[in-house]
């Protein structure tokens, strides 16, 4: 069973900085593509990062770019997005997400549960 | 970067009707590399359709939609309790950003 568990979430000031972690099992980690979405507090979904299967590609958000590192472990099965100088917009539900296909071009077909990120002071 | 509209923002409905969703795109979207998605309150979205009009495995063919370029819709043919929910589309096929619109949230009447 495809499984994708986010943690690292939390309550951070203006500025600070947070790491979250998002383990995957269930499926060839290594061979798909993967991306971090984003919820506002009753908003829609924002799409914020991607990674390729080998680490060798990476997209972002403008308005995350500068800010935010997407990485994986692939020998952890592990996706990472480190968030560096947080502003209170940031706040939102941070999602990992699975492309459907490793292989073409594809939407998500697993989503984690989700990691709550909070920026205020 | 691809703008995803969809409208309406809200469809209020009885289980048994059918609803109608749209979702109109800025420019088109590549090789109707259109996906719609579903989410409930406390939930993260589940994956319907891909590829404009490809239902996802496990959905139900109470589910269909269509379109290319532009313009693109989602059916629920008779809505059932578990359908009330907002749906989101996105696409997928252009170079980064990916985009979802802005959602519709179909609510019982």
């Amino acid at each position: 069973e495809v499984q994708l568990v986010e943690s690292g979430g939390g309550l951070v000031q203006p500025g600070g900085s947070l790491r979250l972690s998002c383990a995957a099992s269930g499926f060839t980690f290594s061979s798909y593509w993967m991306h971090w979405v984003r919820q506002g507090p009753g908003k829609g979904l924002v799409w914020v990062s991607r990674i390729n299967s080998d680490e060798s590609s990476t997209s972002y958000a403008d308005s995350v770019k500068g800010r935010f590192t997407i990485s994986r472990d692939n020998a952890k099965n592990t996706l990472y997005l480190q968030m560096n100088s947080l502003r209170a917009e940031d706040t939102a539900v941070y999602y990992c997400a699975r492309l459907r296909s490793p292989s073409t071009i594809s939407p998500y077909d697993y989503w984690g549960q989700g990691t709550l990120v909070t920026v205020s002071s | 970067e691809i703008v995803l509209t969809q409208s309406p923002g809200t469809l209020s409905l009885s289980p048994g009707e059918r609803a109608t969703l749209s979702c109109r795109a800025s420019q088109s979207v590549s090789s109707s590399y259109l996906a719609w998605y579903q989410q409930k309150p406390g939930q993260a979205p589940r994956l319907l359709i891909y590829g404009a009009s490809s239902r996802a495995t496990g959905i139900p063919d109470r589910f269909s939609a269509s379109g290319s370029g532009t313009d693109f819709s989602l059916t629920i043919s008779r809505l059932e309790p578990e359908d009330f929910a907002v749906y989101y589309c996105q696409q997928y096929g252009s170079p980064p950003p990916w985009t979802f619109g802005q959602g519709t949230k179909v609510e019982i009447k």
